[in-house]
């Protein structure tokens, strides 16, 4: 079983839908990143949690809002959709001693 | 200079080439890099950590010149299932935790 899960894998959407992305982890890691990568320009965090109580912003955080309902789950939510959130959306855990990030299978969102 | 920068690409090799990336960063209190490998559309994947000077794994040697401020990846006897992208990673500055990712480089291995 996969350590990091992500749902839904594939998601499209029109202009003005609120949309959730889900992840949860069974790694027993405290750190949940979202990220999202576009062609050419690699990727991009937008918001990250050190632990339930814990969220802080990203370098692209405009637009989303997350949600840590849990250690092992956290969400990111896009209150409403526009076309250039058109991307691959990726969650990550790390441990609190070790920097290492492994990665969810990602969602690919396309909003209309 | 930029957070992370390395060369896109593309690598063109044939099988059984030795082929090395090259990864310059610009915080220079950086301690810990990482090598990782992405599948077109699919999740990064941890290909080596770098802590000190340098780490090898079997093909794969990666190696730190603090000074200069540059990584690399060496891989050796490539292989059909080596082409993918190569993610340099370096920490981020501030005590987040958070790591920078490169923007790729590129390796097709032909036969």
């Amino acid at each position: 079983d996969a350590d990091v899960t992500q749902t839904p894998r594939n998601r499209i959407t029109k202009t003005g839908k609120r949309i959730m992305l889900e992840c949860s982890q069974t790694k027993g890691h405290d750190r949940m990143y979202w990220y999202r990568q576009d062609p050419g320009l690699g990727l991009r965090l937008i918001y990250y949690s050190f632990d339930v109580k814990d969220i802080n912003k990203g370098e692209i955080s405009d637009g989303y809002s997350v949600s840590r309902q849990a250690q092992a789950k956290f969400s990111l939510s896009l209150e409403s959709a526009i076309p250039n959130q058109t991307a691959l959306y990726f969650c990550a855990t790390a441990s609190r001693v070790y920097n290492e990030q492994f990665f969810g299978p990602g969602t690919r969102l396309t909003v209309l | 200079r930029k957070e992370v920068e390395q060369d896109p690409g593309p690598f063109n090799v044939p099988e059984g080439a030795t082929v090395a990336f090259n990864c310059t960063y610009s915080n220079s209190a950086s301690q810990s890099f990482f090598w990782y490998r992405q599948d077109c559309r699919k999740e990064p994947k941890l290909l080596m950590s770098v802590y000190s000077s340098g780490n090898e794994d079997g093909r794969f040697t990666a190696q730190l010149n603090r000074a200069s401020q540059y990584i690399s990846l060496l891989i050796r006897d490539s292989k059909l299932s080596d082409s993918a992208t190569y993610l340099c990673v370096v920490p981020g500055g501030g005590s987040q935790g958070n790591l920078i990712f490169g923007k790729g480089t590129k390796l097709s291995v032909k036969p």
